[in-house]
């Protein structure tokens, strides 16, 4: 059965602090695998999209990790803004593109 | 430019009344689908659509009904509402298939009671 799980469930932190999120999945055949995040009362915002053959990827303050053969991904933050405060979801999409297994996100909390 | 947008924002049914939730989309998208998020699970498939007048079944497609008369539109209907569809409903949205990225509605809040 295809699953994303992804921990810590919840994390708090201390604004301008590092942290990273973990995703390990269990989904065949792999296609590619995103991180969302999603803010209290809002749709999901795509924050990074890797394939298979690509193990970094960034976008701002936000990298992602990805390690196909042990089938792990994480997302680090680095100097960690109140703004970030929010649900990341790991999201690995099959070989044929129409089947998305989402996590249930790590609920991050960045405070003063 | 207004992306996805969803209507209503929130919802509050008796069981076995039905009504339908608007999603419109202004990008030109072919790829549109709605998902259901509930607390402790990840978002669930559960119609999906490729293209104007195709349509296909996710994971949780009972219960509910879609069409695709246009490239704009997709609305979801629940046919007789129950408690367990008690929810957070998101449309999402991409220019090709699932693999490209995908936008997300801002969400309605459905309470069935």
């Amino acid at each position: 059965k295809n699953q994303v799980e992804q921990s810590p469930q919840s994390l708090i932190i201390l604004e301008g602090k590092n942290c990273t999120l973990q995703c390990n999945y269990t989904v065949s055949p792999f296609s590619n695998l995103r991180w969302y995040k999603q803010d209290t009362g809002r749709g999901p915002v795509s924050l990074t999209i890797m394939t298979f053959s690509e193990n970094t990827k960034s976008n701002g303050r936000y990298t992602a990790t990805l390690d196909a053969d042990t089938k792990q991904s994480s997302l680090h933050i680095t100097a960690s803004q109140l703004s970030d405060s929010a649900s990341y979801i790991c999201v690995v999409i099959t070989g044929g593109g129409n089947k998305l297994t989402f996590g249930t996100g790590t609920q991050l909390k960045v405070e003063l | 430019n207004a992306g996805v947008t969803q209507t209503p924002k929130f919802q509050v049914l008796k069981t076995g009344q039905s009504m339908t939730l608007q999603c419109a989309q202004d990008m030109n998208h072919e790829y549109m689908s709605w998902y259901r998020q509930d607390p402790g699970m990840g978002l669930r498939l559960i119609h999906y659509s490729v293209g104007a007048g195709i349509t296909d079944q996710g994971e949780v497609p009972n219960g509910y009904n879609v069409s695709r008369s246009t490239t704009e539109d997709f609305p979801l209907r629940l046919l007789s509402a129950a408690p367990s569809q008690t929810s957070v409903y998101f449309c999402a949205t991409s220019s090709a298939t699932s693999t490209d990225t995908q936008y997300f509605g801002p969400g309605t809040r459905l309470t069935v009671l």
